[in-house]
């Protein structure tokens, strides 16, 4: 299995709501991360996990609230976002941290109500 | 700001045709990648130049690196319809856990 699964594919929710995005790759992979990417733009990197540790966090706002329950899985809560944080949110993994191509999913799209 | 920096923003060529895209960046990098972005999609991984390689080849990609001045080109010979796509750079900078920085990205359109 050489891809990155992502659910849900597309996700409308009000400023009051709380879910989740999940991603999951069984390659095996040990690093794992979360973009953010606007229309016309370029993925920006939210979150990396290293071995199930956060290991980097991009000053992303605390309504995002990464989790990392196993090697295989990644989650992303949200809670309380905004109309600005509408986007597709692209969940990726590579098999280190160091100096490798990263595999992405296809994403989610999150409309913020 | 971003790392990298790519031109054209768009590009459309016919069918048949080279495309060439360009990426600047700023600091030391580790390696360069190239990868493509159909419409609302995933990103694919096309090809990673260490910053100690000056060319690479894979199928119908070239990337070049010229480390000195801090840019590649990114090369995609006897174009398709299917290349159609955004192509982004991500640089890797020299220190620290794996950070990738993506240029703004050209938007190719192959037409028929």
């Amino acid at each position: 299995d050489t891809e990155v699964t992502q659910t849900p594919k597309h996700l409308v929710m009000g400023m009051t709501n709380k879910k989740s995005l999940k991603c999951e790759q069984h390659m095996g992979h040990r690093a794992m991360y979360w973009y953010k990417q606007k229309a016309k733009k370029p993925p920006e990197l939210m979150f990396v996990y290293s071995y199930e540790k956060l290991s980097i966090n991009e000053s992303v706002p605390s309504r995002f609230s990464p989790e990392c329950p196993n090697s295989s899985l990644l989650n992303l809560h949200l809670h309380a976002l905004q109309p600005e944080d509408s986007a597709l949110y692209l969940c990726a993994s590579s098999p280190g941290t160091l100096r490798s191509e990263q595999f992405f999913g296809p994403g989610t799209r999150l409309t913020v109500l | 700001s971003q790392q990298g920096e790519e031109d054209p923003q768009a590009l459309s060529i016919q069918e048949g045709e080279n495309a060439t895209m360009n990426c600047s960046y700023k600091t030391s990098i580790n390696n360069l990648q190239w990868y493509r972005q159909n419409s609302g999609r995933g990103l694919v991984h096309l090809i990673l130049i260490r910053s100690n390689e000056r060319e690479k080849h894979s199928g119908r990609l070239r990337v070049t690196l010229d480390t000195s001045k801090k840019s590649s080109s990114l090369l995609i010979t006897a174009s398709r319809a299917a290349d159609t796509a955004s192509y982004f750079c991500a640089t890797d900078r020299m220190w620290g856990a794996q950070k990738l920085v993506f240029g703004q990205g050209t938007r190719l359109t192959i037409n028929p």
